[in-house]
């Protein structure tokens, strides 16, 4: 099956840090990855599809300056968090894209102290 | 608008017994819909989708699924639950051609001896 991984799967930073998370699809190729936000027992909140080559799409109330996206190839996207504060903290979900499903990676957790 | 509804914050189910997590759709066009299992600080597994076809869907782990248009209903069942099924199981349903998922509340499944 189609694997997503994501690096670091830990990461605490301090504030007003920057941090990367790396999303990366293993045997596929993705032309579209996404990026979601997760809170505690909580659903999916998608931030922004990434299209290779192209810029970023943001969900309605997502900072694109705070939340950079890069899409530099068809098995890369990142996700960069600047400037971050505690109340980013979250765990942070990519997917990839491939034919009409979207295979998932483990997650980041993302502690802002 | 794409909806997906699951109704229930928490199903509790004792061991051996069937169980049951309610999806509701509103989805236009033709629905893509999928279930997904999360397990504590993890991404997203994949256990099922309908595409077209049979409306019953089987998939991992024992799980299946019935399409019911005329309901607008996915329900996800299980015939005989495991103490290792307790999870959180998300129901998400694309248009059919559609780019993003839009998922349900999620369900917080505890099976218990």
């Amino acid at each position: 099956g189609a694997v997503v991984s994501q690096h670091p799967s830990r990461v605490i930073c301090k504030s007003g840090t920057s941090v990367k998370i790396e999303c990366r699809s293993l045997d596929f190729q993705a032309t579209t990855m996404f990026w979601y936000r997760q809170f505690p027992k909580k659903s999916l909140m998608l931030m922004a599809t990434s299209n290779e080559g192209s810029k970023a799409t943001y969900e309605q109330g997502v900072e694109k300056d705070k939340f950079l996206i890069n899409h530099a190839s068809l098995t890369l996207s990142t996700l960069t968090v600047t400037s971050a504060h505690p109340e980013d903290s979250s765990f942070y979900i990519c997917s990839g894209k491939f034919a009409y499903e979207q295979y998932f990676g483990p997650g980041t957790r993302l502690t802002v102290t | 608008a794409q909806s997906v509804a699951q109704p229930e914050d928490q199903v509790n189910v004792a061991e051996g017994n069937p169980l049951t997590v309610k999806c509701t759709y509103s989805v236009s066009g033709n629905p893509y819909l999928f279930w997904y299992v999360q397990y504590p600080n993890r991404g997203l597994q994949f256990l099922l989708k309908y595409i077209t076809g049979d409306n019953l869907v089987k998939g991992s782990y024992g799980f299946e699924a019935e399409f019911n248009k005329s309901q607008t209903s996915f329900h996800l069942k299980k015939p005989s639950a495991l103490v290792s099924d307790s999870a959180l199981y998300f129901c998400a349903g694309v248009t059919g051609g559609g780019n993003k998922l839009t998922f349900g509340t999620g369900t917080q499944l505890k099976v218990e001896l």
